[in-house]
């Protein structure tokens, strides 16, 4: 069974630009989450969807955002770039709310 | 307070050794727990939930007391291949999201 899959695996982009990031969850599996892991700040919660729905969002700004397609897959689409948004941001997918969650390999996010 | 607390480490263990990592929790209202391992640089991995009667994996023994919200893990006879970040994690009732301690980090020497 293929896991959670992300893309790119490197992305680098430059201050003020827009970065977009993708995830495929298992097969079956129709919750997606996204974290962002910064240096020295461990796991920080993002963004939850469900059947196409946004279910809850983590402390951050407007300028992150993201969708669930008709397929489970997800994006995440970062605005307006900023050097501290350099960070690997992982994709986790789970059977339903009560199940574990499974983490992609991430996409490393640098902001020169 | 921190919503998940952990003691960073690193622990330095030689192979063989048991090793228990601890972690506190601040939100009463959390409703399942987990241990996942993270190699250096790479995704987070489940290792094991942990159910309030405590259960075990093998070398793995993982322990939760509600009352004192804390949750430990314990390792016995390290492998070097246990060299790893331990994260603990909690999810809050209603909740699907997780929160994720720093982690504590495991070093095991020959």
């Amino acid at each position: 069974e293929a896991g959670v899959t992300q893309s790119p695996t490197h992305l680098i982009k430059t201050r003020g630009q827009q970065a977009t990031l993708r995830c495929s969850p298992i097969s079956g599996h129709t919750s997606v989450y996204w974290y962002q892991q910064a240096l020295g700040l461990g796991l920080q919660f993002l963004l939850w969807y469900d059947e196409g729905e946004e279910r809850n969002r983590g402390n951050f700004p407007p300028r992150f955002s993201g969708r669930q397609f008709p397929n489970y897959s997800s994006e995440l689409n970062v605005n307006a770039l900023e050097l501290e948004d350099s960070a690997l941001y992982l994709c986790a997918s789970s059977l339903g709310e009560k199940q574990p969650q499974h983490f992609g390999d991430g996409t490393r996010l640098s902001i020169l | 307070r921190k919503e998940v607390e952990q003691d960073p480490g690193p622990f330095n263990v030689p192979e063989g050794a048991t090793v228990a990592f601890n972690c506190t929790y601040s939100n009463s209202a959390s409703q399942s727990f987990f241990w996942y391992r993270q190699d250096c640089r790479k995704e987070p991995k489940l290792l094991m939930s942990v159910y309030s009667s405590g259960n075990e994996d093998g070398r793995f023994t993982a322990q939760l007391n509600r009352a004192s919200q804390y949750i430990s893990l314990l390792i016995r006879d390290s492998k070097l291949s246990d060299s790893a970040t331990y994260l603990c994690v909690v999810k809050h009732s209603g909740y699907s999201t997780l929160t994720f301690g720093k982690g504590t980090m495991l070093l095991v020497s020959p």
